[in-house]
């Protein structure tokens, strides 16, 4: 079992909907990211929680330490949404420990 | 922003080839970590560097190699690429803004045949 667990793998919506992905780590952390990947490989840092509530855009992130689950949100999906979002737990001497992304594809 | 840069970005090769993969950086960051990711799966570090002649191996064990002769390059080497080995492999230096995990080059993509 991996230390940190995405769902769903694969999620595929029509534009307009609210999208949620979802993480749940086992390890101790100082701080859980979430990261974008485009289908080119490049990664792009999306959001850094370590309590509480983030918002950038359309994209909102939570995270409850107590109950060591994140959460991505994505209001009002567009295809260029589509991207695989990855969800990575940073330890100690920013050790990180990455989950198997969730492949979302928005359709127009 | 923060510049590193892997090259190639593809590179489909026979079996037996020996190949190396090139990552370098210009913010002059001591630490410098190669990741690897099979398709469908997580990233997994296989070699990190904390300076010049500093390389150490990764949570996943690799048939990969790696050196560390100057800051700013840190290039990994397969000496018989197998087709085991197709996979990408990501370069990192440390974070270079607060909200960052680390920063990752754009990735390589090996297929070998």
């Amino acid at each position: 079992k991996n230390e940190v667990e995405q769902s769903p793998q694969n999620l595929t919506a029509q534009e307009g909907e609210f999208i949620t992905i979802n993480c749940s780590y086992s390890v101790g952390i100082s701080a859980l990211h979430w990261l974008q990947q485009h289908p080119g490989g490049g990664i792009v840092s999306l959001f850094m929680l370590s309590s509480g509530k983030k918002k950038h855009g359309r994209l909102i992130a939570t995270i409850n330490i107590q109950e060591k689950h994140s959460s991505l949100h994505i209001t009002a999906s567009h295809p260029r949404d589509s991207a695989v979002y990855i969800c990575a737990a940073e330890g100690g001497s920013e050790k990180l420990v990455f989950g198997k992304g969730t492949k979302l594809t928005v359709n127009p | 922003e923060a510049d590193i840069y892997q090259t190639p970005r593809y590179l489909v090769i026979g079996t037996g080839k020996k190949i190396t993969l090139e990552c370098s950086q210009t913010m002059g960051h001591d630490k410098m970590y190669w990741y690897q990711q099979d398709p469908g799966m997580e990233l997994h570090l296989i070699h990190y560097s904390y300076g010049v002649n500093s390389t150490e191996k990764g949570d996943l064990s690799s048939e990969s190699t790696v050196s560390r002769i100057r800051t700013e390059h840190f290039p990994l080497t397969l000496e018989s690429a197998r087709p085991s080995h197709t996979s990408q492999y990501l370069c990192a230096i440390p974070r270079v803004a607060v909200n960052q995990p680390q920063h990752f080059g754009d990735g390589t993509r090996l297929s070998i045949l």
